[in-house]
C-alpha cells in the first residue's frame, strides 16, 4: 500500500522545471507533500484532498487525480534551494488513520 | 510557536539493549506519530497515538511500542535492540487525528545507531 514515486532521483539545471510523481494502488482520501534536506527534518510543502483545488504555492504546485490516485508535483523554474528529497504521503479513503509514504525522489539542483 | 521537539537527537546502543525516544509535540496538538526512517525504505510507520490512546500501528514487531501522556508528549521504546534497527526516528505532531486530511508536523529526529 505504500505509494510509488518517479522518478526516483532527478538532476537539473537552476531555472528548469521538474516534475515528480506519486500513485497508488488504493483510493485516496488525501495526499501530502514533504521536502527533506540532508540531515533536516522533512518539510511541509502542501496538502490535496479529494474533490478539492490543485494547490500551489510560488513556484510550486501539485494536482491530484481522484480517478487515477495520482498526485503530480510541479516545480516551476527550480532554485539551488529547491535541492532534496521528495515525499509523498497518502491516506487511504477508508481512514484508516495513518499516512503513508513513498520512498523518495531525490533531487539535485545544479548552478 | 515551538516546533516538535525530540531527545535524544543522537544515541549509540548496544545490540540487546533498549531505548526509549521522547517527543513533545507542538503546544495543542494532539495526535503524535512515530516514523523509521532507513535510506533504503524512506518512511516507515510505526504508530500514532491520539489522546493516549493508540490508533494504528504500522508493520513492526512487538519490540517496538509507545505510549502517550495525559499532555500530548509522547514516548517509543525499543527492546532488545538489532543492529537493523539504527536509523532515524521522526516524530510528527497533529491537531487532529490522522486520517481526516490532518498535516502532520516533523521534528528533527533520533538519530539510533545499534552497534
Amino acid at each position: 500500500q505504500q505509494p510509488v514515486q518517479s522518478p526516483q532521483a532527478v538532476i537539473l539545471r537552476e531555472g528548469e522545471d521538474a516534475v515528480i510523481n506519486c500513485s497508488s494502488s488504493k483510493a485516496l482520501y488525501s495526499v501530502h507533500w514533504y521536502r527533506q534536506k540532508h540531515g533536516e527534518a522533512p518539510v511541509f510543502l502542501m496538502i490535496l484532498l479529494k474533490g478539492g483545488e490543485q494547490k500551489g504555492h510560488e513556484k510550486i504546485s501539485a494536482s491530484f487525480n481522484e480517478k487515477k490516485q495520482q498526485s503530480s508535483l510541479y516545480l516551476t523554474a527550480s532554485q539551488l534551494s529547491y535541492s532534496g528529497t521528495y515525499f509523498c504521503g497518502t491516506e487511504r479513503m477508508n481512514r484508516d488513520d495513518k499516512i503513508i509514504f513513498g520512498k523518495g525522489t531525490r533531487l539535485h539542483i545544479l548552478p | 510557536k515551538a516546533g516538535v521537539t525530540q531527545t535524544p537527537r543522537y544515541l549509540i546502543k548496544t545490540r540487546g539493549q533498549q531505548v526509549t525516544l521522547s517527543c513533545s509535540p507542538i503546544s495543542g496538538h494532539r495526535s503524535v506519530s512515530w516514523y523509521q526512517q532507513t535510506p533504503g525504505q524512506g518512511l516507515q510507520f510505526l504508530f500514532e497515538y491520539f489522546s493516549e490512546t493508540q490508533r494504528n500501528k504500522g508493520n513492526f514487531p512487538g519490540r517496538f511500542s509507545g505510549r502517550q501522556f495525559s499532555n500530548s508528549r509522547s514516548e517509543m521504546n525499543v527492546s532488545t535492540l538489532e543492529l537493523g534497527d539504527s536509523a532515524l526516528y521522526l516524530c510528527a505532531s497533529s491537531l487532529g487525528s490522522t486520517g481526516y486530511g490532518n498535516t502532520i508536523y516533523f521534528g528533527e529526529g533520533s538519530w539510533l545507531t545499534v552497534v
